[in-house]
């Protein structure tokens, strides 16, 4: 079956610096998702993205967020001035058309905020 | 703020055992989901349901989907120690697809 794969698996960071967060959706979706999951919490939504431009963001996606697709294949989420409270598994997530479609999720990467 | 509440939280049975585990709301959704979670790995989907009333298996595991829309239950049969993992509920809103509301899970250990 096919995967999202996401890179790095593990990101150990200071506060206060820029982290890259890396996926490649599966090839043929369409539509792109970052969630993040702290520990013992609820997994959160954060952000999709659809046609190159954000479709829908949650309130934990501030300006110091954003994505982007700079290639057709990867699907990048930035931080840019990281916070001991981004610390958390960042799951990507891509399914290939609306509705009720299958959402693939990558294996995550575990960012931690020092 | 929509809420899914999953119950119970952690669970805890020998091979063999039958179980139930629930997720439920106030809210209505247009449709609602099952994932598996293992450590270390992100959510893997076993079921979606859209209709009130719903039923769906999957081998030994059934799903139903209450007929208002609000509440689900997940089934196992005979668990086996493969079967040992985090189970997800979520749901999309009514009208809003793009994103996925989240329970915080029901953690199963099946012992051999």
């Amino acid at each position: 079956e096919p995967e999202v794969t996401q890179t790095p698996s593990h990101q150990v960071t200071q506060m206060g610096q820029e982290v890259i967060l890396r996926c490649v959706p599966i090839s043929n979706h369409l539509y792109f998702y970052w969630y993040r999951q702290i520990l013992g919490q609820k997994v959160e939504f954060l952000v999709s993205f659809y046609n190159n431009e954000i479709s829908e963001k949650s309130e934990i996606f501030d300006d110091q967020f954003s994505v982007e697709r700079p290639d057709g294949s990867n699907f990048t989420l930035k931080i840019r001035s990281t916070k001991l409270e981004d610390s958390a598994m960042y799951f990507c997530a891509s399914r290939q058309g609306q509705g009720t479609e299958k959402l693939f999720f990558g294996s995550g990467t575990q960012l931690s905020v020092l | 703020t929509q809420l899914l509440e999953q119950s119970p939280q952690f669970l805890s049975i020998q091979e063999g055992e039958n179980l139930t585990v629930y997720c439920n709301s106030s809210s209505v959704f247009s449709s609602l989901q099952w994932y598996r979670q293992e450590p270390g790995e992100g959510p893997v989907l076993l079921v979606t349901v859209v209709t009130g009333g719903e039923v769906k298996k999957l081998k030994r595991l059934t799903f139903q989907f209450g007929d208002a829309r609000k509440d689900s239950s997940l089934h196992i049969t005979a668990a086996q120690p493969g079967d040992t993992g985090l189970y997800l509920c979520a749901a999309h809103n009514a009208g809003n697809n793009r994103k996925l509301i989240w329970g915080l899970g029901t953690s199963l250990a099946v012992n051999p």
